[in-house]
C-alpha cells in the first residue's frame, strides 16, 4: 500500500510526558500537513511543509508542540509536557502541489492521542 | 477567518433514501472544496473534489454541486447504503494551502 501511514495509530501517556509521532506521506508528494481533531469536530490545520521547509503554523500549535521533516520525506510531531487538553486523533496529509486549485490532499489513519 | 458550517449535524435515513447534505463557508475566495468520510476513529477518504471554477462533480452514486458566490456545497448521495453510514466532512482549500473543515455531517442508514 502507497498512501499516507502514521505510526503508533494510538498512544495513551500521563500528564507530562512527551510524545513524538511519525507520518510517512505517499512518496512523490512534496507537501506535508498536520491537522488535530477532537470528537465531534472537523480537522483544525496545525502545520505544513513544502518539501523540508515548514512554511506555516497554526497559533494552535502552542511551543510544545514541534515537526520536523528533515529530508523532505517522513515527519515527525513532538508534544512535550503533555496536557489532558492534547487528547486528540492526530491526521497527516499529504499532496502533490499542481498548480493551483489541483491539488488533493491524501491524509493517512492518524494517531488517536489519550492523555491521562 | 474561514467559517465552514454543516447541517444537519446527524442524519437518519431508510436505506434507498437519497441524501442531501449541506456544507456552507464565508468567504468565496477559495481554490476548491473537498468532500470526504470519515468512519469511526479512522482518517479521512477523500470523495469528490470540486475547482473554484466548476458547479459540479460526480462519482457513480455521488454527486457534489458548488455555488461560490453564495458559499454553498451540496453533496447527494443516490439510493443510500447502510455502507454510507459514516460522517461526512466537508473542506474549502484557501490560497494558503490548508484546508478549513466543517464539523460534519454523522449519517446512519437503516437496513
Amino acid at each position: 500500500d502507497t498512501g499516507v501511514s502514521q505510526d503508533p495509530r494510538h498512544k495513551i501517556t500521563k500528564r507530562g510526558q512527551n510524545v513524538t509521532f511519525r507520518c510517512d506521506p505517499i512518496s512523490e508528494h512534496n507537501r506535508l500537513y498536520w491537522y488535530r481533531q477532537t470528537l465531534g469536530q472537523g480537522p483544525e490545520f496545525l502545520t505544513y511543509f513544502q518539501n523540508e521547509a515548514q512554511l506555516e503554523k497554526s497559533r494552535l500549535l502552542s511551543d510544545r508542540f514541534s515537526a520536523e521533516r528533515p529530508k523532505g520525506s517522513f515527519s515527525t510531531l513532538e508534544i512535550q509536557r503533555t496536557e489532558q487538553g492534547d487528547s486528540a486523533m492526530y491526521l497527516c496529509a499529504s499532496s502533490l502541489a499542481l498548480g493551483s486549485g489541483q491539488e488533493t490532499q491524501y491524509f493517512g489513519p492518524g494517531t488517536r492521542l489519550l492523555v491521562l | 477567518k474561514q467559517e465552514v458550517t454543516q447541517i444537519p449535524a446527524a442524519l437518519s435515513v431508510p436505506e434507498g433514501e437519497n441524501l442531501v447534505l449541506n456544507c456552507s463557508f464565508t468567504d468565496s475566495a477559495i481554490y476548491n472544496l473537498q468532500w470526504f468520510r470519515q468512519d469511526p476513529g479512522k482518517g479521512l477518504t477523500s470523495l469528490l473534489l470540486i475547482q473554484s471554477s466548476q458547479r459540479e462533480q460526480t462519482s457513480g452514486r455521488l454527486n457534489a454541486s458548488l455555488d461560490k458566490s453564495s458559499g454553498r456545497s451540496t453533496l447527494y448521495i443516490a439510493a443510500s447504503q447502510p455502507g454510507d453510514s459514516a460522517t461526512y466532512l466537508c473542506a474549502v482549500r484557501v490560497p494558503d494551502y490548508k484546508l478549513s473543515f466543517g464539523a460534519g455531517t454523522t449519517v446512519t442508514v437503516r437496513a
